[in-house]
């Protein structure tokens, strides 16, 4: 089974500025997808990015980048430029592919504050 | 894109009572949902797996016989809390995958009085 860790349970940062959100995972699979969700307030899931395990190019998605290190097992967020509507709480998620194809595995979430 | 629509959004039902959560993909079939359940700033648990067609595979420590589950058409599945009790109350949300896309549902919030 895997297992996806964030350590950083609130994060805060100041407008414009940029922060790095941490997960770390762990799984005996070697294809899968790692991606970033956000959740603001309202409880609607959005994607934040999406990283295949088979590319080694990090992904990236206008302010939005990761830092993916397979073998560290290891799939960071860096949010730049930092809006008041990034305030939300992020999640990093697993998906294997094959028969676990659409099940997500969740990390604990990580509550980030940006303040004016 | 695809949609993924839950309904209802939020409802308050009697301690003892049913109440039943609908996941519908809009304009593509999914023959597989999933059901999460989310606590206030905690994260979303896998509670099962709905299989069209055949019966759900429910997450270790999930009541199959409270949490009931049905995926009767390749665009529905269905969510049922039978015999509810206060601490049911919570956030379910459903998804579904296309492509290598995954679709959430707005959530439903359950309340149990």
């Amino acid at each position: 089974a895997q297992t996806v860790t964030q350590s950083q349970p609130e994060m805060s940062v100041q407008e414009a500025e940029t922060v790095t959100l941490s997960c770390t995972y762990d799984t005996s699979e070697s294809n899968y997808y790692l991606f970033w969700y956000k959740q603001p307030p309202s409880r609607q899931m959005i994607l934040v990015i999406r990283q295949e395990a088979y590319k080694q190019q990090n992904a990236t998605e206008n302010r939005f980048s990761v830092n993916f290190q397979k073998a560290a097992k290891s799939f960071s967020l860096k949010i730049s430029d930092s809006q008041l509507g990034d305030t939300a709480m992020y999640f990093c998620a697993f998906m294997g592919r094959g028969t676990s194809y659409g099940k997500l595995t969740f990390g604990q979430g990580t509550i980030l504050t940006v303040h004016p | 894109g695809a949609v993924v629509s839950q309904h209802p959004s939020r409802v308050i039902c009697k301690s003892g009572t049913s109440v039943k959560i609908e996941c519908r993909s809009l304009d593509f079939q999914a023959t597989t949902m999933f059901w999460y359940r989310q606590f206030p700033k905690k994260s979303l648990m896998l509670m099962a797996t709905s299989n069209e067609g055949s019966k759900a595979t429910y997450e270790q420590g999930v009541e199959k016989d409270k949490f009931l589950i049905n995926h009767a058409s390749l665009t529905l599945s269905t969510l049922t809390v039978t015999s509810a009790h206060p601490e049911d109350s919570s956030f379910y949300i459903c998804s579904a995958a296309t492509g290598n896309t995954i679709y959430f549902g707005e959530g439903s919030w359950l309340t149990v009085v």
